[in-house]
């Protein structure tokens, strides 16, 4: 069973906004990833995590554990960040994916 | 230079038949991985390898079989084919054994099955 909820499925944001992206799992990880997925179809993993908070460039992820509960945060969203946004979680050797949060930044 | 490499990009054959799909990391990673992404978009772990030893195998039909020849390489085979194999399939690899590493993720090979 996935478990692995992400909010908004779709998302449109006018360049600058700041976005959230919610991800939500119901069993206990090892590690929570965020990976970016480009129109292009190229995968690239944005963040691991398993607590507390990471930060690169505008992108922010958040994670907690007693929630289990995670966020991405991308500020001043521009036209370049339109991609799909997958969060997927893993407990040991198990990973598993959300459907992916499919974002538009217009200019 | 390109760390996670798949060949071919796109596939187009007809059922029944047998196919590969080829993997290269030159990262010098100890896990590589195969991943399907259906129509809708969704990413399903199939097989993970670390140092060549099967570590994941989920519940993937038999005529998908994965061969890890060293370290670096993770082919892909697949026998008679179905139209339901038409997906995305995408190789990564990381450091260490499991998933709780950064993946790097290759290119991906589009199947199309007629």
């Amino acid at each position: 069973k996935n478990e692995v909820e992400q909010s908004p499925q779709n998302l449109t944001a006018q360049e600058g906004e700041f976005i959230t992206i919610n991800c939500s799992y119901s069993v206990g990880i090892s590690a929570l990833h965020w990976l970016q997925q480009h129109p292009g179809g190229g995968i690239v993993s944005l963040f691991m995590l398993s607590s507390g908070k990471k930060k690169h460039g505008r992108l922010i992820a958040t994670i907690n554990i007693q929630e289990k509960h995670s966020s991405l945060h991308i500020t001043a969203s521009h036209p370049r960040d339109s991609a799909v946004y997958i969060c997927a979680r893993n407990t040991g050797n198990q990973f598993y994916f959300g459907t992916g949060t499919s974002l538009t930044v217009i200019p | 230079d390109t760390a996670v490499s798949q060949t071919p990009k796109y596939l187009v054959t007809q059922m029944g038949n047998d196919k590969s799909i080829k993997c290269e990391q030159n990262l010098g990673h100890d896990t590589m991985y195969w991943y399907k992404q259906d129509s809708k978009k969704f990413l399903k772990i199939m097989f993970s390898y670390n140092n060549k030893e099967l570590i994941i195998n989920e519940t993937v039909p038999n005529r998908f079989s994965p061969k890890s020849p060293d370290k670096a390489h993770l082919n892909l085979h697949i026998n008679s084919l179905e139209l339901g194999d038409s997906a995305v399939y995408f190789c990564a690899s990381s450091q260490g054994q499991g998933v709780s590493y950064e993946q790097y993720f290759g290119p991906g090979t589009r199947l199309t099955v007629t």
